[in-house]
């Protein structure tokens, strides 16, 4: 089955540590990407997302993606974590253009102080 | 801005009972969409409606579940009867025209425990 699959359930890193949360999707063609984040106690919100140009993406608050084509893949990236980035982060994959979004389980970062 | 607004924020009922969730979203918005998270799971789509007709309604189990957008602004979800698994947080989004580029932005959410 068509799916988009988050490697990491839970990752807990220190402050000043870098991250990198994985994420690949089976759907052929064309596809739109993109990393939503929900803080705690907050709504999902989009955090950067990617449907042509340049793979590397960048984002809010210092975050980056980059999208492989070969490896069906779109991992989230930033160099140095904050303990305010501790939240739930979901890969969406949006494939073929109709809004179809589908989301990743998600992955919980714990950064700790 | 005023985002998606939801309500209720939590329910609780007994199975077998109905229930209803509200949602108005982002003024404007053209695209408006349910989803159903169940804990440990992404959000998975039920319903998108475009204005006030239905896009897409493949996910939505129809002999239970049913949606409305009355005049393309606010809408209903609703649940007869619920079961034990319909346990779960119920999303609304909006989007402001609903192509597949289109960013799309959630609401708090409707907490829903079935007994």
């Amino acid at each position: 089955a068509q799916s988009v699959s988050q490697h990491n359930h839970h990752v807990i890193l220190s402050e000043a540590a870098s991250l990198e949360l994985g994420c690949n999707y089976s759907y052929g063609g064309t596809v739109n990407l993109f990393w939503y984040v929900q803080y705690p106690g907050q709504h999902l919100q989009l955090l950067l997302k990617y449907f042509s140009g340049d793979p590397l993406v960048k984002g809010i608050k210092g975050f980056e993606a980059e999208f492989i084509k070969s490896k069906f893949s779109f991992n989230l990236r930033k160099p140095s974590v904050q303990w305010s980035d501790t939240a739930e982060y979901f890969c969406a994959v949006n494939p073929g253009g109709n809004n179809d979004m589908r989301f990743g389980a998600g992955t919980r970062l714990t950064v700790k102080p | 801005e005023a985002g998606v607004a939801q309500s209720p924020r939590y329910k609780i009922i007994e199975k077998r009972q109905s229930v209803a969730f509200w949602c108005n979203p982002i003024s404007g918005h053209a695209t408006l969409y349910w989803y159903q998270q169940i804990l440990g799971q992404g959000p998975k789509l039920l319903i998108q409606f475009q204005n006030n007709g239905v896009v897409d309604d493949s996910q939505l189990p129809k002999d239970r579940f049913s949606a409305e957008r009355l005049k393309g602004v606010d809408s209903t979800l609703k649940i007869q009867p619920a079961k034990l698994e319909d346990s779960a947080v119920y999303l609304c989004a909006s989007s402001l025209i609903g192509g597949g580029t289109d960013t799309q932005y959630f609401g708090p959410g409707t907490r829903l425990t079935v007994l």
